[in-house]
């Protein structure tokens, strides 16, 4: 069965802090990685992956995949209280986009 | 502006009672899925739909049932049988479905049970 893990399930740090955010899986026939910010009620899209070892950046978010030890990463630099969110890992295999659990993300000032 | 509308954002429903949660998208996309988010767990896969006419069971589908008559519409309804209906609802929708592709979520549906 198909499968994503994410750690921490919650995570509190002030502001200014670095933020690593883990997404491990298992899934069959794999196609990409995506990373979703949910603050209040729609998820929002931050990247997606499909290549190893390639960094994809936005101002202080960035994320890597490594395929062969089937996880990602989502790194927050110098993090502020609007990162405050829940963050959602999914990966898309054969038929559908399977979700981890979300990492809850507090920052606090 | 193109996007996913869902409505009514809270819903209330009584014992044995069928309740229809709406959405509509104008992005032209093909693919429309319904999700469950529970607090502290991920969104579990409901339904999804590939084409209009056609749909599948997700994961948790026992108690739901969907309907795909117009590419723009994907109503959910929760039935008598889904015994823990309290939960947010998203709906989202992609240009294809198994593409990998991101999703385009709506703002959700609170359903709570009276």
């Amino acid at each position: 069965e198909d499968k994503v893990v994410q750690s921490p399930l919650s995570l509190v740090v002030h502001e200014g802090d670095t933020v690593t955010l883990n997404c491990s899986y298992e899934v069959t026939n794999f196609r990409s990685l995506l990373w979703y910010k949910q603050e209040k009620k729609a998820p929002t899209f931050l990247f997606m992956l499909t290549s190893s070892g390639i960094e994809k950046k936005s101002g202080r978010l960035s994320s890597i995949l490594d395929k062969k030890e089937l996880f990602s990463i989502l790194n927050i630099t110098a993090t502020q209280t609007g990162d405050s969110a829940i963050y959602l890992c999914a990966v898309q295999g054969a038929q559908k986009l399977v979700f981890g659990q979300g990492t809850r993300l507090t920052i606090n000032p | 502006d193109g996007g996913i509308t869902q409505s009514p954002k809270y819903l209330f429903r009584k014992e044995g009672q069928n309740v229809t949660l709406s959405c509509e998208q104008n992005l032209n996309h093909d693919a429309m899925y319904w999700y469950r988010q529970d607090p502290g767990q991920g969104l579990r896969l409901i339904y999804y739909s590939q084409i209009v006419n056609d749909f599948q069971k997700g994961d948790i589908a026992e108690g739901y049932s969907v309907s795909r008559e117009k590419k723009e519409s994907f109503p959910l309804t929760v039935t008598s049988a889904q015994k823990n209906p309290t939960a947010f609802y998203l709906c989202a929708s992609s240009p294809q479905s198994g593409r990998g592709e991101k999703l385009f979520f709506g703002s959700g549906t609170q359903l709570s049970v009276l």
